[in-house]
């Protein structure tokens, strides 16, 4: 299988601020890596992914990092906003589609 | 249509009903998924549907019963629930095994109270 630990569970940030979000995961197997923003009473809504063969991925003000070495990868959001506030969950998956999910961080912009 | 919809969005029922959940996607994809959220937890999954055949059950408890009718379909099926299973369930879909793993897109989810 596969265990994901994310830190933090909360974060509050200030407008404009730059967030951080990191996951650990334990199958060094694992080869596809995502991340997904959750809003209060809807689901899971799909941000951005990585693979395996590659480090750092960019979307607008999001990207996504990758360290297979040390089995860690983060979510980065440059210029926070009052609209990014939700919960964050990042997932592994190696092999089969099943996606293991980290435990996820509660956002919130601080206008 | 980057779409999975989800039927009905809230429900009650009661611990002697049967009761079905209904999900339904346009993308051609050919991975389904049913998994289960409690509050302020991440979704668990439940059960993966390849090609219209299960492929994975999670050890979930008989009252809970899937079915693929279609590719585009997938149905869960409730039966003499217990108040613990309340939770936001949510139906999910990919391109499917055999494929490079490719996101999984969710619907809103059917949130479920039983009483």
């Amino acid at each position: 299988g596969e265990n994901v630990e994310q830190h933090p569970s909360t974060l509050s940030v200030q407008e404009g601020d730059n967030s951080i979000i990191n996951c650990a995961y334990s199958n060094s197997a694992s080869d596809y890596f995502i991340w997904y923003k959750q809003e209060s009473g809807k689901g899971p809504q799909f941000i951005i992914d990585i693979r395996s063969n590659v480090g750092e991925k960019k979307d607008q003000r999001i990207a996504v990092t990758l360290n297979k070495t040390a089995k860690h990868f983060s979510l980065h959001i440059t210029e926070t906003q009052p609209e990014d506030s939700a919960v964050y969950f990042c997932a592994a998956s190696f092999g089969a589609n099943n996606l293991f999910f980290g435990t996820g961080t509660r956002l919130t912009v601080i206008p | 249509d980057t779409e999975v919809t989800q039927t009905p969005k809230h429900l009650v029922m009661g611990m002697t009903n049967k009761k079905s959940l209904k999900c339904e996607q346009h993308m051609g994809h050919r991975a389904m998924y049913w998994y289960k959220q409690k509050a302020k937890k991440p979704p668990e999954l439940m059960f993966v549907y390849s090609y219209e055949k299960l492929s994975i059950n999670e050890s979930v408890p008989s009252r809970f019963s899937p079915e693929c009718p279609n590719s585009s379909l997938l149905n869960l099926h409730l039966h003499a629930l217990q108040p613990e299973d309340s939770a936001l369930y949510l139906c999910a879909s990919s391109q499917g095994f055999n494929v490079m793993n490719t996101e999984a897109f969710f619907g809103q989810g059917t949130r479920l109270t039983v009483v």
